[in-house]
């Protein structure tokens, strides 16, 4: 079956500019997690679906970063007025049951943001 | 914030050998888990450990976890040039917090 996609891949911003970045997760997953990664670090948490249910925004970095998932499938990160510092790669990823961080999570490839 | 920290952060090694990464967290968890990341892709699941395991072996992967000590090392055995990656612990914490928190990561490189 397919995995986990998103689009764009690779996305090139003008600061000010507003991004929006799509997930597919796979079909019938409950949990949907979005991650930040900068260049030579670890993923970092940035928010987390259950179902169409935001249940913690907590790694946001800020009232810029919005995140949705309005019937409980595809989800979208948008970031308004993009700044240099969002520059990074965005990982979707999901997990079949509703136990956020105590199953296996499944990624997709990242889009690659560049905000110049 | 990075909750775990790799070490080493770098390993270079030939086909055949094998190869220990470590990785040591900070607070109690429920289970501790291990990704493989390729340049420039996404993360692979390798392996996941609970709280109350100690080993687990998947393949040439073995993982043991330490809680007392908080940590936890990934051993591949007989190393490929295609287990060239960077390796992420990640840990699930305990209680109803949702997030897995990752380490900062060790980039090996297998060499022919």
């Amino acid at each position: 079956g397919a995995g986990v996609s998103q689009s764009p891949r690779y996305k090139v911003a003008k600061r000010g500019q507003d991004v929006a970045l799509r997930c597919d997760p796979i079909s019938g997953h409950v949990s949907l997690f979005w991650y930040q990664q900068a260049l030579g670090q670890g993923p970092e948490f940035l928010t987390y679906f259950q179902n169409e249910a935001q249940l913690d925004k907590s790694g946001l970095p800020s009232d810029r970063f919005f995140a949705e998932r309005p019937e409980g499938s595809v989800s979208t990160l948008k970031i308004q007025r993009t700044q240099q510092e969002d520059s990074a790669v965005y990982l979707c990823a999901s997990s079949l049951m509703a136990s956020g961080a105590k199953e296996t999570q499944y990624f997709g490839p990242g889009t690659r943001l560049l905000v110049l | 914030s990075q909750q775990g920290e790799e070490d080493p952060q770098a390993l270079s090694i030939q086909e055949g050998e094998n190869a220990t990464m470590n990785c040591s967290y900070k607070t109690s968890i429920n289970n501790l888990q291990w990704y493989r990341q390729n340049s420039g892709r996404g993360l692979v699941h390798l392996i996941l450990i609970r709280s109350n395991e100690r080993e687990k072996h998947s393949g040439r992967l073995r993982v043991t976890l330490d809680t007392s000590k908080k940590s936890s090392s990934l051993l591949i055995t007989a190393s490929r040039a295609a287990d060239t990656a960077s390796y992420f612990c990640a840990t699930g914490p305990s209680g109803t917090a949702s997030k897995l928190t990752f380490g900062t990561g060790t980039r090996l490189q297998v060499t022919l």
